[in-house]
């Protein structure tokens, strides 16, 4: 069966210090992809998906960038995190059917 | 532009009793796919049920079930013999079948079970 991890689960960075947020799928070949953030008291908001490796469309112009170095691998970077970022970040991958399945999460802290 | 609009922010439920979680959606779209989500307290969202536009007869899953009024653009979630492990964020999302997988979501309901 496929399932889906990410790590860090949580993380607090200090204003203007990098990020890295790793996401891995197992059991499937070539998924989409997804990063979403999660705001407090907010929904989501889908950041960047991707359809292969090297492929990455971005929804919303941010700090933020990602990239898809392996098939099953989705990384959510950024190079100078503001207090803005705080929040929880999602990775997903979707079935035949259109529905997304979650990784754990990860919370992150900007101070 | 779809929209999704959760109206209850919160709900509260006795234990063993009956819930029903509100939702609607704007689209001009007429195939279109509808989910519900739960997120506990743990924060992994996890799929609770799921309805395609096209098919009449609402989706059940177990104790859940949805209410789909196409025409009237509402997709309810009922939750029949509310259990302690009910309690926790409930999201309804809504997907034109795009490729990208792009969900809109709501804003959520938080429930409380009471026991």
């Amino acid at each position: 069966s496929q399932t889906i991890h990410q790590w860090p689960a949580t993380l607090v960075q200090p204003v203007g210090s990098p990020l890295s947020l790793e996401c891995t799928v197992e059991g499937t070949s070539n998924p989409n992809l997804y990063w979403y953030r999660q705001a407090a008291g907010r929904g989501l908001q889908l950041l960047f998906y991707s359809v292969g490796i090297g492929q990455i469309s971005s929804e919303v112009p941010q700090n933020l960038s990602a990239s898809r170095p392996q098939d099953r691998q989705f990384i959510l970077s950024s190079k100078k995190l503001l207090l803005s970022d705080s929040g929880f970040y999602l990775c997903a991958w979707t079935g035949a059917t259109g529905e997304l399945f979650f990784g754990e999460g990860s919370r992150l802290t900007v101070l | 532009a779809q929209t999704v609009t959760q109206s209850q922010p919160e709900m509260s439920v006795q234990e063993a009793e009956t819930v029903t979680l509100s939702c609607t959606y704007d689209t001009s779209e007429s195939d279109y796919y509808l989910f519900w989500y739960k997120q506990p307290p743990s924060r992994q969202m996890i799929l609770v049920i799921r309805q395609e536009a096209y098919k009449q007869q609402n989706a059940t899953e177990n104790r859940f079930s949805v209410n789909f009024q196409k025409a009237a653009k509402s997709f309810s979630l009922k939750i029949s013999d509310s259990q302690l492990g009910d309690a926790a964020m409930y999201f309804c999302a809504y997907w034109d079948g795009g490729s990208q997988g792009n969900l809109i979501f709501g804003k959520g309901t938080k429930l409380s079970v009471k026991p």
